[in-house]
């Protein structure tokens, strides 16, 4: 059975600081691991879509790297703001029609 | 505006009472996929469309039909509810390429 991790399950940092998260998945059979955005009471929103082994992907304070080889993406925030708090989802790939998510983070950035 | 509608948002209903949640989306997406979010468990897919007439299952499709009679519409069948489908289900659908965008949700209670 194919697993996804995302560590930790949940954080709180103070409005300014800068943040991580891990997103682990098997490292066999990769063909892309996506991140998603998730406010309550909304729908997740599409983050990143990563499919090479290196790869760095950015939007606005929020960053992205992947390894595919030892299966492993990390989420960064920098300078984490109210409007952050969220959860973040991973979702593994394996290039059958399939995904798997992971359980998220749920960030909490206080003021 | 590029989208995922799903309804209804919210239903209540009683045990054994056949019901239907429509999807449908405007974005000429092939793939098309249904998931239930239950606490602590994360997104576990149901069912999963690669076109018109050709669907799969999912990790936990027990309990449930789907059919892809024409490539907008994804509609995910309850023939006989029970309690433990109670959930928050998820509409998506996806280019394959550029990550899923999510319909706004159906919580349902099967009471």
């Amino acid at each position: 059975i194919l697993n996804v991790e995302q560590s930790p399950q949940s954080l709180h940092v103070q409005e300014g600081d800068s943040t991580n998260f891990t997103c682990s998945f098997p490292s066999s059979n990769f063909y892309a691991l996506h991140w998603y955005r998730w406010e309550t009471a909304k729908s997740p929103e599409a983050l990143f879509v990563m499919t090479l082994n290196g790869d760095e992907k950015k939007k606005g304070r929020i960053s992205a790297t992947l390894n595919t080889k030892e299966g492993y993406s990390y989420l960064y925030i920098k300078g984490s703001q109210p409007e952050d708090s969220a959860t973040y989802l991973c979702a593994f790939h394996s290039g059958t029609y399939k995904y798997i998510f992971g359980t998220g983070t749920r960030l909490k950035v206080l003021a | 505006e590029a989208q995922v509608t799903q309804n209804p948002r919210y239903l209540i209903t009683v045990t054994g009472k056949k019901l239907t949640v429509t999807c449908s989306q405007n974005m000429n997406h092939e793939y098309m996929s249904w998931y239930r979010q239950d606490p602590g468990l994360g997104l576990r897919q149901i069912y999963y469309s690669m076109n018109v007439e050709v669907t799969d299952k999912g990790d936990v499709p027990e309990g449930y039909k789907v059919s892809r009679k024409e490539k907008r519409n994804f509609p995910l069948i309850l023939e006989s509810p029970s309690p433990n489908q109670t959930s928050l289900y998820f509409c998506a659908s996806s280019s394959y390429r550029d990550g899923y965008t999510f319909g706004s949700g159906t919580r349902l209670t099967v009471v």
